[in-house]
């Protein structure tokens, strides 16, 4: 699992309520990724990090931002849930530089009401 | 704007059979094509990938065949058996893959006994 942990596994919220998913990695990966997975759309791009303090935006970016003050440590934060965000959600880190055999967590479902 | 088609939605292969899954993209820049597998409740797992300059990569039961000028891809599942039956999502990458993946939407593969 290239010593990936996400939490919590499963959340219920609010609409309109902040909540924040943690991903966690042991083996000081530069390269960390959130990717979201719903029925008819596969996994698509939230925001990634290749570093300390270093983020960019994805394909659906909107409504999430992210922040990463330690290698280990790559959070996803919906400032305001929404149910459109009901969905599960995959942190995922790359072994090379190059970002090629991407490695994913367990998954958080997450369930907005 | 779907970069990654993949075809069929689902398929049901008898034990023993050829499971055969197809994806077409429209970014020339793509550079690495991977397969992932996933089975319900558990993180997308790297199969198998290939770079363009290759026209086939075969790891065991699982072959990745490629068609550059086509803009295809496809994976062939040979001896297919009920272990294999899971979610199987194509994949693409370009730049290093370093700002991420984009997927397909997934083929629900089921292997009959």
């Amino acid at each position: 699992d290239a010593g990936i942990t996400q939490s919590p596994r499963h959340k219920v919220t609010e609409t309109g309520t902040p909540v924040t998913l943690r991903c966690h990695q042991t083996e000081n990966h530069r390269y960390m990724y959130w990717y979201r997975q719903d029925p008819g759309h596969g996994l698509r791009l939230i925001h990634y990090s290749y570093g300390v303090k270093d983020t960019d935006k994805g394909e659906v970016s909107d409504g999430y931002s992210v922040s990463r003050s330690k290698t280990e440590d790559f959070l996803l934060t919906l400032e305001s849930a929404t149910s459109s965000q009901t969905s599960v959600y995959f942190c995922a880190i790359t072994l090379t530089p190059a970002g090629t055999e991407a490695f994913f967590g367990q998954g958080t479902r997450l369930t907005v009401v | 704007q779907q970069q990654v088609k993949q075809s069929p939605q689902s398929l049901i292969v008898q034990k023993g059979g050829i499971s055969i899954i197809n994806c077409a993209y429209e970014n020339t820049a793509f550079d690495y094509f991977p397969w992932y597998q996933q089975f319900p409740g558990k993180g997308p797992a790297l199969l198998i990938a290939i770079r363009p300059d290759v026209s086939e990569k075969k790891e065991g039961r699982f072959t990745i065949s490629f068609n550059k000028s086509a803009k295809q891809f496809s994976l062939h599942i040979m001896d297919s058996q009920p272990g294999d039956s899971a979610t199987y999502f194509c994949a693409a990458s370009s730049g290093g893959g370093a700002d991420g993946l984009t997927f397909g939407k997934g083929t629900h593969l089921i292997i009959q006994p």
